[in-house]
């Protein structure tokens, strides 16, 4: 079975600084995604990247960028020039590829504080 | 931007008492699924539902649950008999291509007393 990994329950970033967030995954698939969604105190699941894992090519959108390691099963999630808005927990996902409906499997999640 | 919707935002039940959450996916996706959060802990799968019927369906997802696409529209969960430890955030999602991230609705706060 799968499972998702996020080492770091906890994280702290201050305003306009750059923070890393940790995912490892254990799979024995190769065509799999790979995702992190935000989830503010509202509890709502943010969708903030996607990875597809044939893609050598790191995702980014906008302030919000992933380092990608397949081979060590590594998917961590940079956020640059954080903000306030950005407090939230965040979560890593991961889906195998190989069918329409496949569930997500997500890790612990890591609770981002930012400071002002 | 198409949305997921979820009725109610939140419903306590007492403990014995049929539930049923309801969901609205976006309308040209294909996939379904439920997920539950218990305060504090992470997301976890109950159930995916493809041409009405279910496809996957996690061990947590037992006989006192069930789901039903009614007429098209909605997605429903039920809940027949809630336990205290139903107790949860419950997440409606609907997903219309493999590789993309399913799009989450805003969440149902259930609590049992």
């Amino acid at each position: 079975a799968q499972t998702v990994t996020q080492s770091q329950p906890e994280m702290s970033v201050q305003e306009a600084e750059t923070v890393t967030l940790s995912c490892t995954y254990d799979t024995s698939e190769s065509d799999y995604y790979l995702f992190w969604y935000k989830q503010p105190p509202s509890r709502q699941m943010i969708l903030v990247i996607r990875q597809e894992a044939y893609k050598q090519q790191n995702a980014t959108e906008n302030r919000f960028s992933v380092n990608f390691q397949k081979a060590a099963k590594s998917f961590s999630l940079k956020i640059s020039d954080s903000q306030l808005g950005d407090a939230a927990m965040y979560f890593c996902a991961y889906r195998t590829g190989n069918s329409g409906n496949t569930p997500l499997v997500f890790g612990k999640g890591t609770r981002l504080s930012v400071i002002a | 931007e198409p949305e997921v919707t979820q009725t109610p935002s939140h419903q306590v039940t007492q403990m014995g008492q049929e539930v049923i959450l309801r969901c609205v996916p976006i309308s040209n996706h294909l996939y379904f699924y439920w997920y539950r959060q218990i305060l504090g802990q992470k997301v976890e799968f109950l159930v995916s539902f493809y041409n009405n019927e279910i496809s996957e369906k996690s061990e947590i997802f037992d006989d006192q649950f069930s789901v039903e696409r009614p007429d098209g529209s909605n997605f429903t969960l039920k809940i027949r008999s809630t336990k205290l430890e139903d107790s949860a955030m419950y997440f409606c999602a609907s997903s219309g291509i493999v590789n993309y991230g399913y799009t989450f609705g805003s969440g149902t706060r259930l609590t049992v007393v």
